[in-house]
């Protein structure tokens, strides 16, 4: 299996919604890597997990939290988004922590 | 001065032509070279990843990069409708937490 999954593909919430997005991979990668993406814009980091350890947090506003369950899997819980949240959200991962980052299809957030 | 510049395009080229697509940057410690393709709505995916100088031959794609001149390439021959898509660098170095810093994206148009 050499691919990221993502789910859900689309997600729109209200503001005083809590939702989760979910990441796997199935490569042994032990990096993962959660990405805030604009449109006409490059990826911006957001947070990286390195054997399930969070080793950085991109000054992301605690309305987000990582949490990484085991080597295979990435979650990011919403809670009190505002509408500038709305974006692609994408989760990739690394066999090593600067190397070639794989990248799932992305959810595409509209928080309303 | 940015660490990573790539002009956003728009690029138009004709079907059938060689495309080159650049990058340069700012700082010498950046060993690991990647170029991703980017489809409208979709996550970013690896085309070609390089380490240190030199070239790289993946099918219609050569990735080349000059250490000296700090300068990276994506060539793409026989350019297909299907290429049409926004190219990301990326580049990474030893020592820099685990992140890769993009380009802004160059947005290529394939010309039926």
């Amino acid at each position: 299996d050499t691919e990221v999954t993502q789910t859900p593909k689309h997600l729109v919430m209200g503001m005083t919604n809590k939702k989760s997005l979910k990441c796997e991979q199935h490569m042994g990668h032990r990096a993962m890597y959660w990405y805030k993406q604009k449109a006409k814009k490059p990826p911006e980091l957001m947070f990286v997990y390195s054997y399930e350890k969070l080793s950085i947090n991109e000054s992301v506003p605690s309305r987000f939290s990582p949490e990484c369950p085991n080597s295979s899997l990435l979650n990011l819980h919403l809670h009190a988004l505002q509408p500038e949240d709305s974006a692609l959200y994408l989760c990739a991962s690394s066999p090593n922590r600067f190397g070639e980052q794989f990248f799932g299809p992305g959810t595409r957030l509209t928080v309303l | 001065q940015k660490e990573v510049e790539q002009d956003p395009g728009p690029l138009s080229v004709p079907e059938g032509a060689i495309v080159s697509l650049n990058c340069t940057y700012s700082n010498s410690a950046f060993q690991y070279f990647m170029w991703y393709r980017q489809y409208s709505r979709k996550g970013p995916e690896l085309l070609m990843y390089t380490y240190s100088s030199g070239n790289k031959e993946d099918g219609r794609f050569t990735a080349q990069v000059d250490k000296s001149s700090k300068y990276i390439s994506l060539f793409i021959r026989d350019s297909q409708p299907s290429d049409s898509a926004t190219y990301l660098c990326a580049m990474s170095a030893v020592g820099r937490d685990d992140k890769i810093i993009f380009g802004k994206g160059t947005r290529l148009h394939i010309l039926p």
